[in-house]
């Protein structure tokens, strides 16, 4: 079993839908959840990052962790074209040790 | 202002060729990390640099990856003998404190080099 586990995809999805992306994980002393969006031919940016469990709002993201359950999401409001890219989940302990990825779900938004 | 830079942008080499790879960070920013992101993959970690020295190097595959960051800015990533399975894109990132001093210090990546090994 991967450490970190991300359906792969792809998603595709009409504009102004509600976009759901989960990770799964199974490491209980990750304590850092972020999430970072990555164009084609790109590298990573960092959308949010969440500490332990709970709910984080920013804009149309929201981040949602579940440490009981070992499952994080990301959920995206109102999806527009330009947020078509691959979506990746990262995680790591105390002090960034062991950060992980996981592998990404590519995402398309259908205009 | 500018971002975190890389070069070259592709690499093409034969096997067993010696490579090296550059990687420009943010100016100030005295963390440096390097991955490796496979086809479908997302990044696998390498090494981090906190200045010059590296604070974790336990991502490196084996002793033909080596890397250095002499002056705590620009850093060299240095693979021996190359092999077909080393081809993937190499992504540097860098942040202004580093995750060993900040749990979520934000990193901030170039766009890679493609490295492809026939």
């Amino acid at each position: 079993q991967k450490e970190v586990e991300q359906d792969p995809g792809p998603l595709s999805v009409p504009e102004g839908a509600i976009v759901s992306l989960n990770c799964t994980y199974s490491n209980s002393a990750f304590q850092y959840f972020m999430w970072y969006r990555q164009y084609s031919r790109k590298g990573p940016e960092l959308l949010m990052y969440t500490y332990s469990s709970g709910n984080k709002e920013d804009g149309r993201f929201t981040a949602q962790v579940d440490k009981s359950s070992k499952y994080i999401s990301l959920f995206i409001r109102d999806s527009q074209p330009s947020d078509s890219a691959t979506y990746l989940c990262a995680m790591a302990n105390n002090y960034g040790q062991n950060f992980v990825f996981g592998p990404g779900t590519r995402l398309s938004v259908l205009p | 202002g500018a971002g975190v830079s890389q070069t070259p942008s592709n690499k093409v080499t034969e096997k067993g060729k010696y490579v090296e790879l550059r990687c420009d960070p943010i100016s100030g920013h005295t963390a440096l990390y390097w991955y490796r992101q496979s086809l479908g993959q997302g990044p696998e970690f390498l090494i981090y640099f906190q200045g010059t020295g590296a604070a974790d190097d336990s991502g490196l595959p084996n002793d033909r990856f080596f890397a250095v960051r002499p002056e705590g800015s620009v850093s060299t990533l240095k693979i021996q003998r190359t092999e077909r399975g080393d081809s993937a894109v190499y992504l540097c990132a860098s942040s202004l404190l580093g995750l060993a001093r900040h749990s979520t210090d934000t990193q901030y990546f170039g766009p890679g080099t493609r490295l492809t090994v026939l």
